[in-house]
């Protein structure tokens, strides 16, 4: 069964800082691995995922996520944060059916 | 850009009330999926359908009903309403491919309180 780890529920980071987002995952077969945004009172919007092909995914808004196998890690990064980048994300495998997500983890930017 | 759509994105009510949370989606998708989320928790999947007259219950036990009548419509209802159900609940749909792999959209929500 798939599963997937966030460490850290509240990230906190300067404005202009690096944003750095922990994700580990666990499957039985080879991951399709996801990173979903959540803005307050909204529903969750696809960031960026990874399926085959360059481990190095990039998304939208500067985000971008490596995929390293060894590691059984999908760790999302951005150079310099925003004060738009405030919100919840979730990282997410496929499993047999339907996706996991992990518990989510909350980013704030401090000005 | 995903076009799924849900109604009402607030509703209060009492107790012992009947409530049907819509969802509609313009895409096409066959999958559809609705999930429960309390604040700043995760999501947990409670129905999800692979296309007409297909349902199928989730990973969390949950007390609502859905039903799949049309592709693009995949309402989620609650007989009897309980505080203990106010939540947040999201809809989603996927690819029609069915590959794995295939991306979730998801509708703004229905943020739900039961007085």
């Amino acid at each position: 069964a798939q599963s997937v780890t966030q460490l850290g529920s509240h990230v906190s980071v300067s404005e202009g800082a690096l944003v750095l987002l922990r994700c580990n995952y666990s499957s039985s077969v080879p991951p399709y691995l996801f990173w979903y945004v959540q803005y307050p009172n909204q529903g969750l919007q696809l960031l960026l995922k990874y399926t085959t092909g360059a481990t190095l995914v990039k998304g939208i808004n500067g985000f971008e996520a490596e995929f390293k196998k060894s590691e059984t890690s999908f760790h999302l990064t951005k150079p310099s944060a925003h004060m738009s980048d405030a919100a919840e994300y979730f990282c997410a495998v496929q499993g047999a059916q339907k996706l996991v997500f992990g518990q989510g983890t909350r980013l704030t930017i401090n000005p | 850009e995903a076009d799924i759509y849900q109604t009402p994105r607030y509703l209060v009510i009492g107790t012992g009330k009947k409530i049907t949370l819509e969802c509609s989606q313009t895409m096409g998708h066959d999958k559809m999926y609705w999930y429960q989320q309390d604040p700043g928790m995760e999501l947990h999947l409670i129905h999800y359908s692979y296309g007409v007259n297909s349902t199928e219950k989730g990973d969390l036990s949950s007390e609502s009903t859905v039903s799949r009548i049309r592709t693009e419509h995949f309402p989620l209802t609650l007989e009897s309403a309980r505080p203990s159900h106010t939540s947040q609940y999201l809809c989603a749909s996927s690819d029609p491919s069915g590959a794995r792999g295939d991306t979730q959209y998801f509708g703004p929500g229905t943020r739900l309180t039961v007085l």
